[in-house]
């Protein structure tokens, strides 16, 4: 079974509208981190939010806010008023298992391409 | 303060050859991580160095190989190359201890097996 499953291939939104990235994750750790990372064509990742699996709150940073949804095991990203610059490749990944445990490797998703249209 | 560094961006070798790929982490940052990226696979976890330790190495043979060194910096070893090693080779950072172990990415070597 896939670890973490985004669904939506490709994705196109108009500029300033909100959008919502979709992820799933299966895991049967009670303790797990989430992580979304753009890659602009350039192929770095960039990472932009993070979510504990014990943060009660939703993660947020600047235009950038995570739906966590611990018993559907979704975790999607909101971006919020949407420029040019957020065309991008968006993946979804997961740590399983407590920081610090050895555990640190990243599971990642398949990723879902975003296009903003002016 | 400056990022994750890779070198060379860019790497063409030719079958059975070996390659060497390089990576500076975030200062202060004791933790690699390495991850190759080729077309149709996503990516996949390699191999994780912290303290100039190997600590856990993902689904590859041992054709792939690497190390660290007292100043953390990491190098990632292919060798006898083959053509599906063709991919981005992306290198990671993470300081740990803290409370999240958030990996900050490189701009990742692209190698062209030929």
């Amino acid at each position: 079974a896939q670890k973490i499953t985004q669904t939506q291939p490709g994705m196109f939104v108009q500029e300033k509208e909100a959008v919502t990235l979709d992820c799933t994750y299966d895991t049967s750790d009670q303790s797990y981190g989430l992580f979304w990372y753009k890659q602009p064509s350039s192929g770095e990742m960039i990472f932009l939010i993070y979510q504990g699996s014990y943060d009660e709150q939703n993660a947020t940073e600047g235009r950038y806010s995570l739906n966590f949804q611990k018993a559907r095991k979704s975790a999607n990203l909101v971006i919020s008023a949407s420029q040019l610059g957020d065309s991008a490749m968006y993946f979804c990944a997961m740590r399983e298992g407590p920081t610090n445990f050895g555990n640190e490797k990243l599971t990642f998703g398949t990723g879902t391409r975003l296009t903003i249209i002016p | 303060e400056a990022g994750v560094t890779q070198s060379p961006t860019h790497l063409i070798k030719t079958r059975g050859q070996q390659a060497t790929l390089r990576c500076s982490p975030i200062s202060g940052h004791t933790s690699v991580y390495w991850y190759q990226q080729a077309l149709g696979l996503g990516l996949q976890f390699l191999l994780w160095y912290d303290e100039g330790e190997e600590r856990n190495r993902g689904n590859f043979p041992p054709r792939f190989s690497g190390r660290q060194f007292p100043n953390y910096s990491s190098e990632l070893n292919v060798n006898a190359l083959e053509l599906e090693d063709s991919a981005l080779y992306l290198c990671a950072s993470s300081l740990r201890g803290y409370y999240t172990d958030t990996q900050y990415f490189g701009p990742g070597t692209r190698l062209t097996v030929l």
